[in-house]
């Protein structure tokens, strides 16, 4: 099971695009990269996942290296109501979703 | 609206109790799970359903007792519980994951359960 390493905590303010990255150096071949959002007394939700390169939707981008020992979630124009936990988990077939302490994002007016 | 259900939202219960904590899902998923979420800790795996077969029991002490009666439904049946088991309690489904990349968790809004 890949392990994975991402900062603890961040800060940001409105408007501002920000980056989380995620170690995981030990990946498999056959693992995927995800990232899911919680908010305080709610279940997580899944924001993106991706193998490789680039990954976009409509709320973030996920970008992979071409080594995919690490990964970034980019939020572009993060406004107060991006003040969550993020997670990263690395995982492939037959993988039950573990997830570590993620990420506390706080924006700040 | 996740499309996962979890009732009640809230529970208070005495160490003598018997209670149970419900969650449905109705997106068609084949994998159901259990985590609990004490304060300031990450998440942690209980217990996986795949296809109404119990996957995984993460070394669950045995006053937790889940049941999966079919793919939409799962309980976790609670009895003579302590206070340090006062925590969130979260379901999530996904398909089927044996499949060959990870198929999303979708969370219910889980049971916030009070041990007095």
């Amino acid at each position: 099971l890949a392990k994975t390493t991402q900062p603890i905590s961040m800060d940001s303010y409105e408007g501002q695009e920000v980056n989380i990255t995620c170690s995981h150096n030990n990946i498999a071949t056959n693992d995927y990269i995800t990232w899911y959002q919680q908010f305080p007394s709610q279940g997580p939700r899944f924001i993106i996942q991706g193998y490789k390169t680039k990954v976009t939707n409509e709320v973030a981008s996920l970008f992979i290296p071409a080594d995919r020992k690490s990964s970034t979630l980019s939020l572009p124009r993060v406004s107060l109501s991006d003040t969550a936990v993020y997670y990263c988990l690395v995982g492939g077939r037959s993988y039950i979703p573990t997830f570590g302490r993620g990420t506390s994002l706080i924006v700040h007016p | 609206e996740t499309g996962v259900t979890q009732t009640p939202r809230h529970l208070v219960m005495g160490m003598t109790n018997k209670k149970s904590l419900k969650c449905e899902q109705h997106l068609g998923h084949n994998a159901m799970y259990w985590y609990k979420q004490s304060a300031k800790k990450p998440l942690e795996l209980m217990f996986v359903y795949n296809f109404k077969e119990q996957t995984e029991n993460n070394s669950v002490p045995s006053r937790f007792s889940p049941e999966c009666p079919n793919s939409s439904h799962l309980f976790l049946h609670l009895h003579t519980l302590q206070p340090e088991d006062s925590a969130l309690y979260l379901c999530a489904s996904s398909q089927d994951f044996r499949v060959s990349e990870p198929s999303a968790l979708h969370f219910g809004n889980g049971t916030r359960l009070t041990v007095t």
